[in-house]
């Protein structure tokens, strides 16, 4: 049973730049969010996708946008980088739910921004 | 807005001893979920343990234990007979009812890295 994968596995960019980033969720999943965790620091909430639409979104500029495709695999894009984008993005993966719906998360992708 | 608090920056613990790691919370909500997770070097967050605001029996899972004490708005992690391979970041996680707005999200603590000792 093949668990949440991200890619690509690091990434160097430079500021003024943008950057998509993917996501495969665990299979019998169908909601997807997106974490940013800067170094030593607990995740953050970026978003939320679910039936392909944005269902919930944390204090994130409009820089960041997402998409989710029908087979429930999600984008993270993010426009004109800064250095503090420079971070682990981490996704998570769920099935929706009404009770305990407990996150399970990919590996992260490691983004540096020079 | 809901708070998670993790005071101890960094614990040391030796091999088979149990250890605990503390967290508490914030929240004006009545039925919220607890999780913890354990972040190793590699990045990835796993997922170890979940307790619910209204379950009444501490959760268990294998090693792991959540130590829930809803008046003192704790969930600590206790993590019996400890092994080298659970030196890792542990973070605690608080995710609000699901009639909330806010929902869908996890809000972390700032973490414990725990280092397990030969």
């Amino acid at each position: 049973d093949a668990g949440v994968t991200q890619s690509p596995t690091h990434l160097i960019k430079t500021r003024g730049q943008q950057v998509t980033l993917r996501c495969s969720p665990k299979s019998g999943h169908d909601t997807v969010s997106w974490y940013q965790q800067a170094l030593g620091q607990g995740p953050q909430f970026i978003f939320q996708y679910y039936e392909e639409e944005e269902r919930q979104r944390g204090n994130f500029p409009d820089r960041f946008s997402g998409h989710q495709f029908p087979n429930y695999s999600s984008e993270l894009n993010v426009n004109a980088l800064l250095l503090g984008d420079s971070a682990l993005y981490l996704c998570a993966s769920s099935q929706d739910g009404w009770y305990q719906e407990t996150q399970y998360f990919g590996p992260g992708t490691r983004l540096l921004v020079l | 807005a809901q708070k998670i608090t993790q005071t101890q920056p960094g614990m040391f613990v030796q091999e088979k001893e149990a250890v605990t790691l503390d967290c508490t919370y914030d929240t004006s909500d009545q039925s919220y979920g607890l999780f913890w997770y354990k972040q190793p070097s590699s990045g990835e967050m796993i997922f170890l343990i979940y307790q619910g605001s209204y379950d009444e029996q501490n959760a268990t899972e294998g090693r792991y234990s959540l130590n829930f004490q809803k008046a003192r708005k704790s969930a600590n992690l206790v993590i019996s007979a400890s092994q080298l391979g659970d030196s890792a970041m542990y973070f605690c996680a608080m995710r609000r009812p699901i009639s909330s707005g806010s929902a869908r999200q996890l809000t972390f603590g700032s973490g414990t890295q725990l280092t397990v000792l030969p």
